[in-house]
């Protein structure tokens, strides 16, 4: 079956480096992403790997896979309270028509 | 260009009513998702179409739900009669052939 788990809530200062684990049951999963929520915006795409990739490194974003415990994780540098947001991780299967199973997403508070 | 548009932003109908939600998906996308997240939960999968056939509507809670996709530009999505447990905020989302998906703002729902 399907299921993706996150922790809740994270809080973490400016400039201090946020990580937001993920882990997912599913091993034929395609793509792993990472979703942004902004309150009153909708999901905005941050980034994504493909399942057969162990990092993908984007300016401040760094995704790990580790698929062999199917665990994901996203590490944001030096975080600012510009970050401060949900973040889902979703997964997609070949062939589901990119259908995503979403996590619960992390509340992540950026504090002075 | 436009992004994925939801109406409305924010509806509060009493349960035994009928509520139309309409997402107009970015021009040009043949794909079409409907999603849902419930009282802070994860966010759950409702229905795919490509143009204007449902391709999975597995996620589809129940009968009450019923989504359409005329002439496969907008879609809307009818709740009859609305029930307490509907409450949530439905996502709407567009995809040409590629692995990122484009969400609207959402539409907050609340069956009081």
């Amino acid at each position: 079956g399907e299921d993706v788990e996150q922790s809740l809530f994270l809080s973490v200062r400016e400039g201090d480096s946020s990580v937001i684990n993920c882990t997912y049951t599913d091993s034929s999963s395609t793509y792993l992403y990472w979703y942004k929520q902004e309150p009153g915006a909708g999901l905005q795409l941050l980034t994504y790997i493909f399942s057969n990739m162990d990092m993908k490194q984007d300016q401040r974003l760094t995704v790990l896979l580790n698929k062999k415990d199917k665990h994901l994780s996203l590490r944001i540098a030096d975080t600012q309270t510009g970050d401060s947001a949900i973040y889902f991780c979703a997964e997609s299967f070949t062939g589901g028509g990119n259908k995503l199973t979403f996590g619960t997403g992390t509340q992540l508070k950026v504090e002075l | 260009e436009a992004g994925v548009t939801q109406f409305p932003s924010h509806s509060v109908i009493e349960k035994g009513q009928t509520v139309t939600l309409r997402c107009d998906p970015i021009s040009g996308h043949d794909n079409l998702y409907w999603y849902r997240r419930v009282m802070g939960k994860e966010i759950k999968f409702l229905l795919h179409f490509v143009k204007e056939s449902k391709q999975d509507e597995s996620g589809m809670p129940n009968n009450r739900f019923l989504a359409e996709r005329t002439g496969g530009t907008y879609s809307t999505l009818k709740v009859q009669p609305a029930e307490l447990e509907d409450s949530g905020v439905y996502f709407c989302a567009s995809s040409q052939v590629s692995i990122e998906a484009f969400f609207g703002q959402g539409t907050r729902l609340t069956v009081v």
